[in-house]
């Protein structure tokens, strides 16, 4: 399986602010997805970033808010911006080779 | 979206005790997968069923998939305090290769 490497564990960030969540892995991956995280609740799918393409976002989730860039197979960013205090979640990367899913151990935001 | 049921939301038992989790849908999953998320860490994968009718154990963890790969079930025999935690099954749809997640069963496993 895949091994994620995912940064910042945490933040406490100010309002209107915006945040950028690295996620690195150490394999060549087609496929990279976003979730959002409730604690204690389940994930929901932000985004599925695909390399040398657009990013590809589910119903409730826009580009302005949730930019993601994918340079390379092995990279990705979240970013959340303009922040509020509704944005305060667990963020977390997941990568697919087909045969398993491996999840980052995730970025706790809290907005103040 | 193809949604996914899952059941009880809540779980708290002693130590010994045995427990199932159901997850359901009304949508035809190529696969479902069961994972165990602890408190700071992403979900981990415990097993991935295919098959309909297939059964899958795992040490004191029993999987089921649905004859008609709709629902699923998690049955833990003897559960022990180190398997409280986040129970999440997800689906991967015929269409596309993220996965949907059910709301998630929290077990508390106490001495």
């Amino acid at each position: 399986s895949a091994v994620i490497s995912q940064k910042p564990s945490r933040d406490i960030c100010q309002r209107g602010t915006s945040l950028t969540i690295q996620c690195q892995v150490d394999s060549q991956v087609t496929m990279m997805f976003w979730y959002r995280q409730q604690p204690g609740q389940s994930l929901t799918l932000i985004a599925t970033a695909n390399q040398g393409s657009e990013a590809t976002y589910e119903s409730g989730f826009v580009i302005d808010k949730f930019p993601i860039s994918r340079p390379n197979l092995t990279f990705s960013t979240l970013t959340v911006s303009n922040m509020s205090p509704e944005d305060s979640s667990i963020y977390l990367c997941s990568v697919t080779t087909g045969a398993d899913y491996t999840f980052g151990s995730g970025t706790r935001l809290t907005v103040v | 979206t193809q949604l996914l049921e899952q059941s009880p939301q809540f779980l708290s038992i002693q130590e010994g005790e045995n427990l199932t989790v159901y997850c359901n849908s009304s949508s035809v999953f190529s696969s479902l997968q069961w994972y165990r998320q602890e408190p700071g860490e992403g979900p981990v994968l415990l097993v991935t069923v295919v098959t309909g009718g297939e059964v899958k154990k795992l040490k004191r963890l029993t999987f089921q998939f649905g004859d008609a790969r709709k629902d699923s079930s998690l049955h833990i025999t003897a559960a022990q305090p180190g398997d409280t935690g986040l129970y999440l099954c997800a689906g991967e749809g015929n269409s596309g290769y993220a996965l949907n997640f059910g709301k998630g069963t929290s077990l508390l496993v106490t001495p």
